[in-house]
């Protein structure tokens, strides 16, 4: 079955640009998480959803932002672009969440945004 | 949330030379995850490990959780080029098991 699809895969913005990115999950999975990878900071959790419901938040502003369609489709958008937000971003799909908090992530190739 | 330390940050062997990674943690931890990034690649995952003393091998690879379910390590026996990558570590804590990585460990191979 097809993995996890992230587009657009490369973009350049200008600070005070916003984008947009796009993950479609492995089919039947219903939870997407998005994550920022820097060489510094490793990867950070940016937020989870499931059901159209964001059920985590990580400690990024409020210019981070996100939303999951009825389709488990998920989209990310960073506001007012700053070069600092130069990085991988990963999106991650699994079935959903479980008591016992062992689902595992299938992870996108990632989207890598420059900020100049 | 949960957090996590691992180490080394860096690790350079020679081919044929074993490798070992550590996570551990303040709190006792429900399960651990590892994932390996590929350089260039994304994070894919390897194992999760649930139980108390739990280990699992695939291959050359020989996962541990601890006793007290606050560390965990990943050895390697005979690196190979292949192994190259960052290996992390992940688990889940807060109220809505958030999953938190280690900051990884880097693993070069010198052939």
């Amino acid at each position: 079955k097809a993995g996890v699809t992230q587009t657009p895969r490369y973009l350049i913005k200008t600070r005070g640009q916003q984008v947009t990115l796009s993950c479609s999950p492995i089919s039947g999975h219903r939870s997407v998480s998005w994550y920022q990878q820097t060489p510094g900071q490793g990867l950070q959790f940016l937020f989870e959803y499931f059901s159209e419901t964001q059920r985590n938040k990580g400690n990024f502003p409020g210019r981070f932002s996100g939303r999951q369609f009825s389709n488990s489709r998920s989209e990310m958008n960073v506001s007012t672009l700053e070069l600092g937000d130069s990085a991988l971003y990963l999106c991650a799909s699994s079935l959903g969440p479980r008591a016992d908090g062992a689902n595992v992530l299938t992870f996108g190739a990632g989207s890598r945004l420059t900020v100049l | 949330g949960q957090q996590v330390m691992q180490i080394p940050q860096y690790q350079h062997v020679q081919e044929g030379e074993d490798f070992t990674t550590y996570c551990n943690s303040s709190t006792t931890l429900s399960n651990i995850q590892w994932y390996k990034q590929r350089p260039g690649g994304h994070p894919v995952f390897l194992i999760q490990l649930v139980k108390s003393g739990e280990v699992k091998k695939q291959k050359r690879l020989t996962f541990q959780f601890g006793e007290a379910k606050k560390n965990s390590s990943l050895h390697i026996t005979a690196t190979q080029t292949t192994d190259v990558g960052t290996y992390f570590c992940a688990v889940r804590g807060g109220s809505n098991y958030k999953l938190t990585f280690g900051k990884g460990t880097l693993l070069t191979v010198n052939p």
